[in-house]
C-alpha cells in the first residue's frame, strides 16, 4: 500500500513563480488535509477537504489554492511564490473522525 | 494564539529510562488528543491517542495520561529506546476533523 504520496520532494522556486504540489492517496479517504511546518514550529492547516468538490480554508490560507476533483488527489497550488511560503510542506488523509495519516513531505525553498 | 503548547523543545534521555513529555492545551473544547512522532524527512506518523473520557490510554512502552482539570497531557515512553529519537508532537481536536498541533519535542536518547 503506497498511502499518502507527495509530490515532488524538494523544489526551489523563485519569487513570482507558480507551482503545484502534487498530493494522492489510496486508502479511499473522504477527508484530505494540506499542513505547512516552518522550522521550530508544529504542522499549521492551510486547506482541507471532506470529499471531491469540497474544500475549505484553515488557519493559513492565504497564498494557497487547493481543488478536489476526485477522492484520490488534493493538489496545493501556490500562484506567486513569496520567500514566506519557504517551509515542508504535508498532505495528509484520514477517513471521518480518524487517525490522520501523512506523506512524506515537500521541501520548498523560495528564493 | 497558541492552544497547544509543547513547552520543551528538547528531551535527553539514557537509553532504558523513562521519557516523558508534557503537552498543555488552552482550549476546553478539546475532546480528543494524539500523539505523533516524525523522523527526519519523513511525514508524522501517529503513535498513540485519548479521548477526553479517559484520564490514561497505553499502548505496549507508551502511555498517554490526560488531566482535564489542568488542561495537561503527557507521553510516557518506558523503556526508552535509541530508535525512539525523533520529534515528537501532540495534537488536539474539539469534535472536528480539524487537528491543532503543538511545536513539537525532540528526544534523544542515548546508550
Amino acid at each position: 500500500n503506497a498511502g499518502v504520496t507527495q509530490t515532488p520532494k524538494f523544489r526551489i522556486l523563485k519569487i513570482g513563480q507558480s507551482m503545484t504540489l502534487q498530493c494522492t492517496q489510496d486508502m479511499n479517504h473522504n477527508y484530505m488535509y494540506w499542513y505547512r511546518q516552518d522550522p521550530g514550529m508544529g504542522l499549521k492547516l492551510i486547506y482541507y477537504s471532506v470529499g471531491a468538490g469540497i474544500t475549505d480554508k484553515g488557519e493559513v490560507p492565504n497564498g494557497y489554492n487547493v481543488s478536489r476533483s476526485t477522492t484520490e488527489d488534493f493538489p496545493l497550488r501556490l500562484e506567486l511564490a513569496a520567500p514566506s511560503q519557504t517551509s515542508v510542506y504535508f498532505c495528509a488523509s484520514s477517513s471521518h473522525m480518524s487517525t490522520q495519516y501523512f506523506g512524506p513531505g515537500t521541501r520548498l525553498t523560495v528564493l | 494564539d497558541q492552544q497547544v503548547k509543547q513547552n520543551s523543545p528538547s528531551l535527553s534521555v539514557q537509553e532504558g529510562r523513562i521519557s516523558i513529555l508534557n503537552c498543555d492545551y488552552t482550549n476546553s473544547m478539546f475532546d480528543y488528543f494524539l500523539w505523533y512522532k516524525k523522523y527526519p524527512a519523513e511525514g508524522p506518523t501517529f503513535l498513540i491517542s485519548i479521548s477526553s473520557i479517559k484520564d490514561k490510554n497505553e499502548d505496549g512502552r507508551f502511555t498517554v495520561f490526560l488531566n482535564k482539570s489542568a488542561k495537561h497531557l503527557s507521553l510516557h515512553i518506558v523503556p526508552s529506546q535509541p530508535g525512539d529519537s525523533a520529534v515528537y508532537f501532540c495534537a488536539a481536536s474539539d469534535n472536528t476533523d480539524k487537528l491543532i498541533f503543538g511545536t513539537g519535542t525532540r528526544l534523544q536518547v542515548f546508550p
